[in-house]
């Protein structure tokens, strides 16, 4: 049983593309996020949402937007990709967003923008 | 803002040999701290993790102590096996900031027969 999924595994696009990656999480969790992890391997988060809500939101370009339509899935959608979006986006989720909660991560989204 | 240190690598390491990955931290709060670790072209898995002072993190052999007096959270293993081959991510995670977790760069390690 997967825990966080993500589709799709790899995601390679020309730049200018509109894009969505997918994330599913099936424990129940009522918190949920996206991080990014660039080529050097540095991990930061992005977005984090808790039963819907928005309730983290980094320094972010707007041409990302995340969206929830409902508390098992947090769907990031990316407008007009540029090279430096290149990068695996990971999607975690928690039990809820109080203070000790492990997180459960997704396999990653490897997305190369041409 | 949080932030958090750890050990450059590539760190290199024979089977049997001890591991240690240093790890500081600044926080305002009182952070929860953890060590992640990621295998090649896989997720992050949570290794251990210790929610406040003194306490002692442990998983598959990993050790790590959560020090305030120095703000540290270092990993060690006795004894590091092949299949312990991964890039290691400190990371803490302070209530006040949203629930958010701040990494470290990761650590690779390669350990060899």
């Amino acid at each position: 049983d997967t825990a966080v999924s993500q589709t799709p595994k790899y995601l390679v696009t020309q730049m200018g593309n509109d894009k969505s990656i997918k994330c599913e999480q099936n424990l129940g969790h009522d918190t949920m996020y996206w991080y990014k992890q660039d080529s050097k391997k540095f991990l930061k988060i992005m977005f984090s949402y808790n039963n819907k809500e928005l309730i983290i939101n980094e320094t972010v370009p707007n041409r990302f937007s995340p969206k929830s339509p409902d508390k098992a899935h947090l769907n990031l959608h990316i407008n007009s990709l540029e090279l430096g979006d290149s990068a695996v986006y990971f999607c975690a989720s928690s039990q809820d967003a109080t203070r000790g909660e492990t997180q459960y991560f997704g396999p990653g989204t490897r997305l190369l923008v041409l | 803002g949080d932030s958090v240190t750890q050990m450059e690598g590539p760190v290199t390491l024979s089977e049997e040999a001890f591991l240690t990955i240093n790890c500081t931290y600044t926080a305002t709060g009182y952070p929860s701290l953890f060590w992640y670790v990621q295998y090649p072209g896989e997720g992050l898995q949570l290794l251990l993790k210790a929610t406040k002072a003194d306490d002692k993190g442990s998983n598959k052999g990993f050790e790590a102590t959560y020090r305030k007096e120095t703000t540290s959270f270092h990993l060690e293993k006795g004894s590091v096996q092949v299949s312990d081959s991964a890039v290691y991510f400190c990371a803490l995670r302070d209530g006040a900031a949203g629930n958010k977790l701040t990494f470290g760069g990761g650590t690779r390690v390669l350990v060899k027969p």
